[in-house]
């Protein structure tokens, strides 16, 4: 398997434009996660999915994020309207089960200006 | 979901053992605790999960006592290529992985 593969690896875009973020998990395995990193917060969980369902979006920060996951092998994470304080890392992960070995994408480096 | 503290930064030189101790004084029965390291550009590695006394595999030690309050990731002989942030997670089984800052270990020669 190829990993966890994220696109674009990096975005730059005017604020209030629409944003999307994508992210094939490892197949076959059940959560996928989205964080984003930031100098001053670290690496946030901003939600999480099992077997396609959203199960913990309680870290998403405002309305304008939204993310969804229409099949086992795909998932996207949309900003609308962004704001340069959106700038980040974006990371998905997956993994088999809970509390099991997590495997994070490479990344998209969002920058909104 | 049990907190975790670990500090901010470490300066290591090549060839010498690491010892990275990470707090966590409300882990509950059901958490494990499991360590991550990340270098730059790149999403987090997963190095060793344990739920008590020693875990070892060819990577890393992890050291937890009998208490759980603490455990310890022990990093034998790091190189130039150590250099990452290391992440100390306490994972409960109803919630997924928070990471937070880290401890940014730099390796000199």
């Amino acid at each position: 398997d190829a990993g966890v593969i994220q696109s674009p690896r990096h975005e730059v875009t005017e604020m209030g434009q629409e944003v999307t973020l994508r992210c094939k998990p490892i197949s076959g395995h059940d959560y996928l996660f989205w964080y984003r990193q930031t100098m001053m917060r670290g690496l946030e969980l901003l939600i999480y999915f099992n077997n396609n369902v959203p199960i913990d979006d309680s870290g998403m920060p405002e309305d304008r994020f939204s993310a969804k996951m229409p099949n086992a092998s795909f998932s996207t994470l949309k900003i609308q309207p962004s704001e340069p304080r959106d700038s980040a890392v974006y990371f998905c992960a997956s993994s088999p089960f809970m509390n099991t070995e997590a495997f994070f994408g490479q990344g998209t480096r969002l920058t909104v200006v | 979901l049990a907190k975790t503290t670990q500090p901010i930064s470490m300066d290591s030189y090549e060839g010498q053992e690491v010892n990275i101790t990470c707090s966590h004084n409300n882990i509950a029965t059901n958490d494990y605790i499991t360590w991550y390291q990340q270098f730059p550009s790149q999403g987090p590695r997963f190095i060793i999960q344990g739920y008590k006394t020693k875990v070892t595999n060819e990577v890393a030690s992890l050291f937890i006592p009998a208490d759980r309050k603490s455990s310890t990731l022990s990093l034998p002989r790091v190189s130039l290529s150590d250099t990452a942030v290391y992440y100390c997670l306490v994972t409960d089984s109803g919630y997924a992985l928070n990471f937070g800052k880290g401890t940014s270990l730099l390796v000199t020669p």
